[in-house]
C-alpha cells in the first residue's frame, strides 16, 4: 500500500517551453502533497505545499509563477514548470500524505532543459 | 524551527561491517525523525521513523535508530552490512501532532566495500 507514482521518470525539453509532471497516490487518497527539488548530490528542498482544492503554498524563493501546482483531486497534483530554463534542470520528486505525519514519496522525475 | 545535521556525507564500510550513521537533530517542539534512503535516480523509502512511542525503533532490511534527547540524536545502525545497502541515507525532522513540515539532512552515502 501507499503507493506513489510520477509521470513522465525522465523528460528532457527546450529551453522556453513548459512541461508538466504528474504525481499520483495510487490506493490511497491525499489530502497534502509535497513538490521538491534534487540537486545533484544534494538533500531535498521543499518547494511547496499543496492541499486538494486549494492554492499552493509556496517556500521561500520558490516563483509561484514559474512553478505551477495544481492539486485538483485527492489522488492528483501536477507540477509545471514554465518557460523552462537550464538551470531548472533538477530531480522533482513529489510526496503524498494523509495527515499522519509520513510522506510517501514518487520515484522522482530527471529534468533535464537544453 | 527545526533543523538535522547529518555528520559524514560519505561513509564507507566493509560488507558484513557496523553500520552507523549519525544524525543529530534541532528541534523547538517535541520532534517527529525519521530515515529514509535513496537508491541512484529514485525516490526516497522510509526506513523508520520515531513518533515519541519507543525510544528504541526498528526498521525495514535490519535498520534501527535510537532516540536519545540528552544528546539530541537519532543514529541509525545495522549490525552487518549489505552490499545492497549501498545508496544514500537521509535524515528527517519534524514537528509531533499532526501534520508539520519536514526538513531533511544533507544526506550521507553508504559504501560497501566487499
Amino acid at each position: 500500500g501507499a503507493v506513489v507514482s510520477q509521470h513522465p521518470s525522465w523528460v528532457i525539453c527546450k529551453s522556453g517551453t513548459s512541461v508538466k509532471i504528474e504525481c499520483r497516490s495510487l490506493d490511497f487518497q491525499a489530502t497534502t502533497m509535497f513538490w521538491y527539488r534534487q540537486f545533484p548530490k544534494q538533500s531535498l528542498m521543499l518547494m511547496a505545499t499543496s492541499n486538494e482544492g486549494s492554492k499552493a503554498t509556496y517556500e521561500q524563493g520558490v516563483e509561484k509563477d514559474k512553478f505551477l501546482i495544481n492539486h485538483a483531486s485527492l489522488t492528483l497534483s501536477t507540477l509545471t514548470v514554465t518557460s523552462a530554463h537550464p538551470e531548472d534542470s533538477s530531480f522533482y520528486i513529489c510526496s503524498a500524505s494523509t495527515g499522519r505525519n509520513e510522506q510517501f514519496f514518487g520515484p522522482g522525475t530527471r529534468l533535464t532543459v537544453l | 524551527a527545526q533543523s538535522v545535521t547529518q555528520l559524514g556525507s560519505h561513509v564507507s564500510v566493509s560488507e558484513g561491517a557496523l553500520v552507523l550513521l549519525r544524525c543529530n537533530y534541532s528541534s523547538s517542539v517535541p520532534p517527529y525523525l525519521f530515515w529514509y534512503v535513496q537508491y541512484p535516480n529514485q525516490g526516497l523509502q522510509l526506513l523508520l521513523k520515531y513518533t515519541s512511542a519507543a525510544t528504541l525503533v526498528k526498521g525495514i532490511n535490519g535498520f534501527e535508530a535510537e532516540f536519545k534527547k540528552s544528546e539530541t540524536s537519532f543514529h541509525l545502525t545495522k549490525p552487518s552490512a549489505h552490499m545492497s545497502d549501498a545508496a544514500e541515507y537521509f535524515c528527517a525532522v519534524s514537528g509531533s501532532g499532526g501534520y508539520q513540515k519536514v526538513t531533511f539532512g544533507t544526506g550521507t552515502k553508504l559504501q560497501v566495500i566487499p
